[in-house]
């Protein structure tokens, strides 16, 4: 296992369209967590998983946006009905389940609403 | 609420020189505090954190960061830089209480070190 990976890496699209990012976690790990970059700001909490469960949401998050990890492994990101402030970095990261444990951060998917 | 601050969007010092890198914290309860660096087309790599226990932390590529409670600060610090040092960090703090597991970032600093 060589890290966290997400795909794709980079995603361009119109405004009202709807995208889909994967995130493959550390095998190991059963934490995971989402998160949102902008230019000049650090990650933005967004919602993360222990297993399969869902735990945790930030009110950030809009109806637009959903998250699942259905057999605790991998996970998806969708967020419907893009709009140009969706442009942003989106971080994947896992990590063990002691809440001391640090996260490993995947590479990012860059998102361009146009 | 938890927060983090970063006062300096950039910190400029020389080669071979010691370097600082400031964060301050508010949390609810006792803090799990931790750094993070990214390069350029990167993603976030794990530098050092804080559980519990000594107040000087030490961790990947000579550095080392300072828990002091009272001031609520986790400043990271090098005794001698190194141009590869060059990059983003991020401090962010965890809640050892009813935060569940929420973490919580700062902006980031720019470090630039000078040859």
């Amino acid at each position: 296992d060589t890290g966290v990976s997400q795909d794709p890496r980079h995603k361009i699209t119109k405004r009202g369209q709807n995208v889909t990012f994967r995130c493959d976690p550390i095998s190991e790990h059963n934490r995971l967590y989402w998160y949102r970059q902008t230019l000049g700001q650090g990650p933005e909490f967004l919602t993360y998983f222990q297993n399969e469960a869902q735990l945790e949401k930030s009110r950030l998050l809009s109806d637009r946006f959903s998250a699942e990890r259905p057999k605790g492994s991998f996970s998806t990101l969708e967020i419907q009905r893009t709009e140009q402030g969706d442009s942003a970095m989106y971080l994947c990261a896992s990590s063990f389940s002691a809440p001391y444990n640090e996260q490993f951060f995947g590479p990012g998917t860059r998102l361009t609403v146009l | 609420a938890q927060s983090v601050a970063q006062p300096e969007d950039q910190v400029n010092v020389a080669e071979g020189n010691p370097l600082t890198v400031k964060c301050t914290y508010s949390v609810s309860g006792n803090p799990y505090l931790f750094w993070y660096v990214q390069y350029p087309n990167r993603g976030l790599q794990f530098l050092l954190k804080y559980i519990t226990g000594d107040n000087l932390v030490k961790g990947s590529y000579g550095f080392e960061a300072e828990f002091n409670k009272s001031q609520t600060s986790f400043h990271l610090k090098k005794p001698s830089a190194l141009v590869s040092d060059s990059a983003l960090y991020f401090c962010a703090v965890r809640s050892q209480g009813t935060g569940g597991f929420k973490t919580i970032f700062g902006a980031g600093t720019r470090l630039f070190v000078k040859a």
